[in-house]
């Protein structure tokens, strides 16, 4: 299946500093990819979805100056958590999609995210 | 709005002896279901999908699943459970076109030897 990296895997920063996460597909072109946030023992919620050229559409609830997404390519999306804090620290998935209306997606590793 | 529902946090089996991790699922329109698999710290590993066609589905590791419209159910079966499929496990849905998954809470499946 196709491959979708996401760096780092894992990160500890200060409160108030912020953190960059990458999200590449490695082997298809996505015009999509999506942002999930996964808590403890629970399942994966959509925060964004990022299309490749435009701005990303943000669910309910999810502060878009908070986590800025940018999909500057077809293979690149990025979560920038600003101003981290430690209620920030949870488990942060992208998914990529390949092209067509059958395709499924494929999941980066995740980043561990803890902000002390 | 979809949404998915795994009834079972928790699904205990021997080794050797087939295994049922259940779904069932609420859109509106056709489905388009999927099941993942969660190792500890770990993304999302995709283990099969039905769009349509064949209601029997069969996946990667032996596992297979089978698309039942009437009771709008998804069911993850294996027909010998193996230690190393210990794990969470995700039933998922979209709908057609670019929408995102929705996933259900997870159950958590033990295999113990």
């Amino acid at each position: 299946g196709a491959v979708v990296s996401q760096h780092p895997s894992r990160v500890i920063c200060k409160s108030g500093t912020s953190v960059k996460i990458e999200c590449r597909s490695l082997d298809f072109q996505a015009t999509t990819m999506f942002w999930y946030r996964q808590f403890p023992k629970q399942s994966l919620m959509l925060m964004a979805t990022s299309n490749e050229g435009s701005k990303a559409t943000y669910e309910q609830g999810v502060e878009k100056d908070k986590f800025l997404i940018n999909h500057a390519s077809l293979t690149l999306s990025t979560l920038t958590v600003t101003s981290a804090h430690p209620e920030d620290s949870s488990f942060y998935i992208c998914s990529a999609r390949e092209q067509g209306p059958n395709a499924e997606a494929f999941f980066g590793q995740g980043t561990r995210l803890t902000v002390v | 709005a979809q949404s998915v529902a795994q009834p079972e946090d928790q699904v205990n089996v021997a080794e050797g002896n087939p295994l049922t991790v259940k779904c069932t699922y609420s859109v509106s329109g056709n489905p388009y279901l999927f099941w993942y698999v969660q190792y500890p710290n770990r993304g999302l590993q995709f283990l099969l999908k039905y769009i349509t066609g064949d209601n029997l589905v069969k996946g990667s590791y032996g596992f297979e699943a089978e698309f039942n419209k009437s009771q709008t159910s998804f069911h993850l079966k294996k027909p010998s459970a193996l230690v190393s499929d210990s794990a969470l496990y995700f039933c998922a849905v979209r709908v057609s076109g670019n929408t995102p998954l929705v996933f259900g809470k997870g159950t958590r499946l033990s295999v113990i030897a």
